[in-house]
């Protein structure tokens, strides 16, 4: 079946540049995603990307999605103690709707 | 707020009572999704709708699921008879259901079961 992979610790310095990688496997994958989930809080939506393309920005997000390698990639630039979340990296694909997850990357600040 | 509204935030119950979720989408999404997560674990799906119809059922929902959409806005799940190995975050999604079907989660519904 479908999966999705992350680490599941990143420790940046403040102000740095945190990168989260994510593998997936389903190549029919057509949408990629980025969640954020803050301590008892739900998912909030960070970006996503479209298969078809292999880079996005938005402010201080970048995406970068290798599809030959099924390889999916947030960097947040300027880390700020704000960003220390949960960051969930998921897919669907055209068979069906529903979401794949994996497991999820908490990003802890270092000052 | 136009988001994605789950109620209540928070439930405790005892073993074997029956419990129900609620959840409004934002308004004019057709799909509803519902998702439930574990402690450690990313959230996995278990049913979505299209308008009042349910489209697809995980096979995590067991007999003692039950989920309704019945005039195609809110959704309603609901666990009977309870375990202790409900106790999750419950989490409702929506999307427009067009082609960019970008699905926005909801606060969640933490269960716990003693």
């Amino acid at each position: 079946g479908e999966d999705v992979e992350q680490s599941l610790f990143l420790s940046v310095r403040e102000g740095d540049s945190s990168v989260i990688n994510c593998t997936y496997t389903d190549s029919s994958s057509t949408y990629l995603y980025w969640y954020k989930q803050e301590p008892g809080a739900g998912l909030q939506l960070l970006t996503y990307i479209f298969s078809n393309m292999d880079m996005k920005q938005d402010q201080r997000l970048t995406v970068l999605l290798n599809k030959k390698d099924k390889h999916l990639s947030l960097r947040i630039a300027d880390t700020q103690t704000g960003d220390s979340a949960i960051y969930f990296c998921a897919e669907t694909s055209n068979r069906d709707d529903k979401i794949i997850f994996g497991k999820g990357t908490r990003l802890h600040i270092l000052p | 707020d136009t988001g994605v509204s789950q109620d209540p935030r928070h439930k405790i119950t005892k073993r074997g009572q029956n419990v129900t979720f609620r959840c409004d989408p934002i308004s004019e999404h057709n799909r509803l999704y519902w998702y439930r997560q574990t402690l450690g674990q990313g959230p996995e799906f278990l049913t979505y709708f299209q308008n009042e119809a349910q489209l697809e059922k995980s096979r995590l929902l067991s007999d003692r699921f039950s989920a309704e959409r019945p005039k195609g806005s809110f959704s309603t799940l609901e666990i009977q008879r309870t375990e202790q190995g409900d106790s999750a975050m419950y989490l409702c999604a929506s999307s427009p259901g067009s082609s960019a079907n970008i699905q926005y989660f909801g606060a969640g519904t933490r269960l716990s079961v003693l």
